[in-house]
């Protein structure tokens, strides 16, 4: 079965610029979560979305945002794009938790979203 | 607020060797630990996942262990082999959600 998909895989923005990032999640999963890694900072939580519902947000300005559609799609949008925001953008999805299969809440990723901003 | 450090945050060996890779988390209210592989320039690749009830978990060449109480975890690589050369990411998860701590991870290199 097909696994995290997105897109795009890499792009370079100049500062003030915006950037909107895509995740198509496994098929049946319907939680979605966005992560930034830097080498500086490592791996850090951005948000996660769930149903179409902001669940959880991490410790980022509000230039970053995001949202879910009813297929579960999630798309994240930077604005007002800084050098540091220069990173690996990372989305996971997972089944919603309580369901009873096995591998629920394991965390699958996909390949990234690499941002270089000059 | 959860910290996870992992040691050492570089290691090499030769080929064949057993090593063991260590992380430990500041707060013990876990709901479940998970050992990752990175590739570099690529995503994250799931190897192992303990729920917070479980000791160990095994999947061919790995075991991972957890100690909740003393915040701790351990990946154990049994007769390591080039291929096994990446950074291997500990995080924790202290919710039923997604939001995952991770570590800084352990790079990984096995010389032929």
């Amino acid at each position: 079965k097909a696994g995290v998909t997105q897109t795009p895989r890499y792009l370079i923005k100049t500062r003030g610029q915006q950037v909107t990032l895509s995740c198509s999640p496994i098929s049946g999963h319907r939680s979605v979560s966005w992560y930034q890694q830097t080498p500086g900072q490592g791996l850090q939580f951005l948000f996660e979305y769930f149903s179409e519902t902001q669940r959880n947000k991490g410790n980022f300005p509000g230039r970053f945002s995001g949202r879910q559609f009813s297929n579960s799609r999630s798309e994240m949008n930077v604005s007002t794009l800084e050098l540091g925001d220069s990173a690996l953008y990372l989305c996971a999805s997972s089944r919603p938790p309580g369901q009873f299969f096995s591998g629920a809440n394991v965390l699958t990723f996909g390949a990234g979203s690499r941002l270089t901003v000059l | 607020k959860q910290e996870v450090t992992q040691i050492p945050a570089a290691l090499s060996v030769p080929e064949g060797e057993n090593l063991v890779l260590n992380c430990s988390f500041t707060d013990s209210a876990i709901y479940n630990l998970q050992w990752f592989r990175q590739d570099p320039g690529k995503g994250l690749t799931s190897l192992l996942l303990i729920q917070s009830s479980q000791r160990e978990q095994t999947s061919g060449r790995l075991n991972a262990s957890l100690d909740k109480s003393s915040g701790r975890s351990t990946l154990y690589i049994a007769a390591s082999q080039p291929g096994d050369s990446a950074t291997y990411l500990c995080a924790v998860k202290e919710t039923s959600g997604s939001r995952l701590t991770f570590g800084e991870g352990t790079q990984l290199t096995v010389n032929p």
